[in-house]
């Protein structure tokens, strides 16, 4: 069965440091989302992203973040300069056109310390 | 914005009950997604869910459109069903398709 594959499963950095966090969404979608979960809260929606372009973004999704499809199957997230606050497991998703079913990957848990 | 209410926060059952947990919203949408998430983090999509009622072996989802409401029931709870149970709705409503999320029900099955 496809599956959102995320890599890595953890990683522990270095505030300051840039660190990008790496998912390959299920071929045939078109939409991607990038979402957080800080220890204990809930969720929280990053940014969406269609048509090689950010279709939406949060609050959260400051300048330090981008996102990027630099190859037609990848999808990144990259922090530039990582904060304690930082500190999460961030989940990829996509979905196809026409529903809002999204399939999640397993999450990368980023540690900043 | 839709806000996502669940209830209970917490639910630890005796293995074999009936498990029951709620959903509530504010905004009218499009389908309601019941998620779940592993101790270690993963989330899975267990339904989605636009009107009526779906069943996936002892999972069964019902959603009131109207009463803008879903419950998620497990018939013949079994330990590994622990997990936290997840509802999220387009955030913004109709057409909205990035997800909002509830805060999650803790759900313990004790042997």
């Amino acid at each position: 069965e496809p599956e959102v594959t995320q890599t890595p499963s953890h990683q522990v950095t270095q505030m300051g440091q840039e660190v990008i966090l790496r998912c390959v969404p299920i071929s045939n979608h078109l939409y991607f989302y990038w979402y957080r979960q800080i220890l204990g809260q809930k969720v929280e929606f990053l940014v969406s992203f269609y048509n090689n372009e950010i279709s939406e973004k949060s609050e959260i999704f400051d300048d330090q973040f981008s996102v990027e499809r630099p190859d037609g199957s990848n999808f990144t997230l990259k922090i530039r300069s990582t904060k304690l606050e930082d500190s999460a497991m961030y989940f990829c998703a996509s979905r196809i056109e026409g529903t809002t079913e999204a399939f999640f990957g397993q999450g990368t848990r980023l540690t900043v310390v | 914005k839709n806000e996502v209410e669940q209830s209970p926060q917490n639910l630890t059952a005796q293995e074999g009950e009936f498990i029951t947990i709620n959903c509530s919203y504010s905004v009218g949408i499009s389908a309601l997604h019941w998620l779940q998430q592993h101790p270690g983090g993963g989330i899975v999509s267990l339904f989605m869910l636009s009107s009526g009622k779906k069943k996936h072996g002892r999972l069964i989802a019902t959603i009131n459109i109207q009463e803008k409401h879903s419950s998620l029931h497990i018939t013949a709870s079994h330990p590994r069903d622990s997990a936290v149970y997840i509802c999220a709705v387009p955030g913004g409503g109709f057409g909205n398709e990035k997800l909002t999320f509830g805060t999650g029900t803790r759900l313990t099955i004790i042997p």
